[in-house]
């Protein structure tokens, strides 16, 4: 199956710091990827759609300028936290699918395996 | 998209069959219902999605009423390592690749 990798998995930083987290697609090529974000006991909310060569599209109430995306090659896309706070503590997750896998319906999501991030 | 309905926690025993249901009565018909499963503090995993038909592969069957109004996942023999959050979202045909998540169905699989 494809395979979509997250780097890092885990990191902590100091409040008003930024932290770049990278979403590899390994053997396939991605024109989107989606990030999402987890909170503890809560659901998975899509943040962005990360569309490569153009910019990205951000869901209602995520600030563009504080989550910062770029999809720069067909199988990387960063999402870079700026100034982070402690209320941006999350479980970081991307998301992409191989184009023309002939599904009916469409095709499935491969997920990352997440970046934990701590701001203290 | 259409709104689903799980329930929010569910047991069962290793070994036995789980059924997980999902209510998705708004459903319309260029919709499918895909199922997503998340294990603890991993990014979530597909499964298996139909439209109408019952679908079954290696991991797990899919009924769909044929009202398409509601739809049950089968883990045929659960395992400990099947203990994750199970979710069910409606998708239109060609998506698959924006998700909506809802809450899910905690299924804790004990000995």
């Amino acid at each position: 199956g494809a395979v979509v990798s997250q780097h890092p998995s885990r990191v902590i930083c100091k409040s008003g710091t930024s932290v770049k987290i990278e979403c590899r697609s390994l053997d396939f090529q991605a024109t989107t990827m989606f990030w999402y974000r987890q909170f503890p006991k809560q659901s998975l909310m899509l943040m962005a759609t990360s569309n490569e060569g153009s910019k990205a599209t951000y869901e209602q109430g995520v600030e563009k300028d504080k989550f910062l995306i770029n999809h720069a090659s067909l199988t990387l896309s960063t999402l870079t936290v700026t100034s982070a706070h402690p209320e941006d503590s999350s479980f970081y997750i991307c998301s992409a699918s191989p184009p023309g896998r002939g599904l009916v319906g469409g095709t499935e999501a491969f997920f990352g395996q997440g970046t934990r991030l701590t701001v203290v | 998209d259409a709104k689903t309905t799980q329930p929010p926690s569910m047991d069962c025993a290793e070994g036995r069959a789980a059924n997980l249901p999902c209510n998705h009565s708004t459903i319309s018909g260029n919709e499918y219902v895909y199922w997503y499963r998340q294990i603890h503090s991993q990014g979530p995993q597909y499964i298996i999605h139909g439209l109408k038909n019952n679908e079954t592969n290696e991991m797990a069957s899919l009924i769909i009423t044929e009202d398409r109004k509601s739809s049950t996942l089968i883990l045929p023999h659960a395992t400990l390592r099947d203990t994750a959050v199970y979710y069910c979202i409606v998708i239109p045909r060609g998506g698959g690749n924006k998700l909506t998540f809802g809450t899910g169905t905690q299924l804790k699989v004990e000995l």
